[in-house]
């Protein structure tokens, strides 16, 4: 059983670039969130989807968007990376909104 | 600003002693709150959750606290462990179906 899988692991990106990190869960679960980690902030939540087919912005959707076409895939998309936008990004899911949350293993973007 | 606050970057404990994490909060409608632990490249997990009607939760080693009026939880690790060794980060919502809003962890190290 693999939960929750992101990709890629890390990446370094140039700026004005577009970027598309993949999460995918194999749960069933009905609630999607994209976070960011950085130093000191803990993790910012950037969008979420509540069920297949809709999505939501968090505390820092700017810069970012989501899609959420069917219950197992949900990516996040940089139209043009900024290097504000250096983070740890980690993928979650819930069975429903608000239960436990359970995290991908996070991929590293670096935008220079 | 922060809404929820753990002052402490960082915590060092000897094997065996409790560990006592602290956690703060502005937002006086919080009313769930959760701790999660996460290892160096990986994505945190669930450790322990309160909801507001109680006071005290349990689970093994791990007992978290909460304080409404002082808007303070803590959570003690008893006796720690060097597998505890971890980011801690506390976490809120309004209720158990809303947005986690997430402190900017604090790292504990258990020494053996």
């Amino acid at each position: 059983i693999a939960g929750i899988t992101q990709a890629p692991t890390s990446q370094i990106l140039a700026a004005g670039r577009r970027m598309t990190l993949r999460c995918t869960q194999d749960m069933r679960h009905n609630a999607m969130y994209w976070y960011r980690q950085d130093l000191g902030l803990g993790l910012r939540l950037i969008h979420y989807s509540n069920t297949a087919g809709t999505t939501g912005k968090g505390e820092v959707p700017d810069g970012y968007s989501v899609s959420r076409a069917n219950t197992d895939d949900f990516p996040l998309t940089l139209a043009s990376a900024v290097p504000s936008q250096t983070s740890v990004y980690f993928c979650a899911s819930s069975a429903n909104r608000g239960y436990e949350q359970f995290f991908g293993p996070g991929t590293r973007l670096t935008v220079l | 600003d922060q809404q929820v606050k753990q002052n402490s970057p960082s915590l060092s404990v000897q094997e065996g002693r409790i560990s006592i994490l602290n956690c703060d909060y502005t937002n006086s409608m919080f009313d769930y709150f959760l701790w999660y632990k996460k290892y160096p490249a990986e994505g945190p997990t669930f450790l322990i959750s309160i909801s507001s009607i109680k006071d005290k939760n349990e689970d093994g080693r791990f007992t978290v606290f909460l304080n409404k009026s002082a808007k303070h939880l803590s959570l003690h690790i008893v006796p720690s462990q060097p597998g505890d060794s971890a980011v801690y980060f506390c976490a809120a919502s309004e209720t158990s179906y809303d947005k986690v809003i997430f402190g900017p962890g604090t790292s504990l190290s258990v020494i053996p």
